[in-house]
């Protein structure tokens, strides 16, 4: 078993939608890193977050540490939004655990 | 402009031809690590390093090598490659442990 899930692993959402995409965990984490990786493979840091909540521009992030889960929202979808999305808890044994991701495509 | 760079990015190779794979950041980050990324099992984390000359292992470091001499470059060794190490590599850098990450191109490395 996974110590990150994602769900879901496929996503298809009209233009405009409002899009979840939900991350749990198994392990104790210190922190959960929200990531991007385009269709050409590169890979972008969206989020590292602890507690709460963080926004910038239309993607919110959103965890509960006792709950073990993590949400990330992207609001107003738009199809260069298409790409795969990757959650990663940061443990206290100083490791990274990565969910195997959710891929995201938004038709116009 | 910040950056994360490996070299090379492409890569095909021969079992048990020694390799290294170049990582290198201009941001001073104190922060580097290596992953690899295979289909249906995501990404996972090689070998990470908190500053120079300290390198600890991720969830799958079996056959590889790192180094921290410098800062700015952390190279990923791989002494006899197999081809079960046939994947694509990232390297990625943050200021501190538990900062957000930036992450290089990428290499695709082939072992035959």
């Amino acid at each position: 078993k996974n110590e990150v899930e994602q769900s879901p692993q496929n996503l298809t959402a009209q233009e405009g939608e409002f899009i979840t995409i939900n991350c749990s965990y198994s392990v104790g984490i210190s922190a959960l890193h929200w990531l991007q990786q385009h269709p050409g493979g590169g890979i972008v840091s969206l989020f590292m977050l602890s507690s709460g909540k963080k926004k910038h521009g239309r993607l919110i992030a959103t965890i509960n540490i006792q709950e073990k889960h993590s949400s990330l929202h992207i609001t107003a979808s738009h199809p260069r939004d298409s790409a795969v999305y990757i959650c990663a808890g940061l443990n206290t044994g100083n490791q990274f655990y990565f969910g195997t991701g959710t891929s995201l495509t938004v038709i116009p | 402009e910040a950056q994360v760079t490996q070299n090379p990015r492409y890569l095909i190779t021969v079992t048990g031809k020694k390799l290294t794979v170049t990582c290198s950041q201009n941001m001073n980050h104190e922060y580097m690590s290596w992953y690899r990324q295979d289909p249906g099992l995501g990404l996972r984390q090689i070998y990470y390093s908190m500053n120079v000359e300290v390198t600890d292992k991720g969830d799958v470091p079996e056959g590889y090598k790192v180094s921290r001499k410098e800062k700015r470059n952390f190279p990923l060794i791989l002494e006899s490659p197999s081809p079960n190490q046939t994947s694509l590599y990232f390297c990625a850098s943050s200021s501190m442990m538990g900062y957000e990450q930036y992450f290089g191109p990428g290499t695709r490395l082939t072992v035959t």
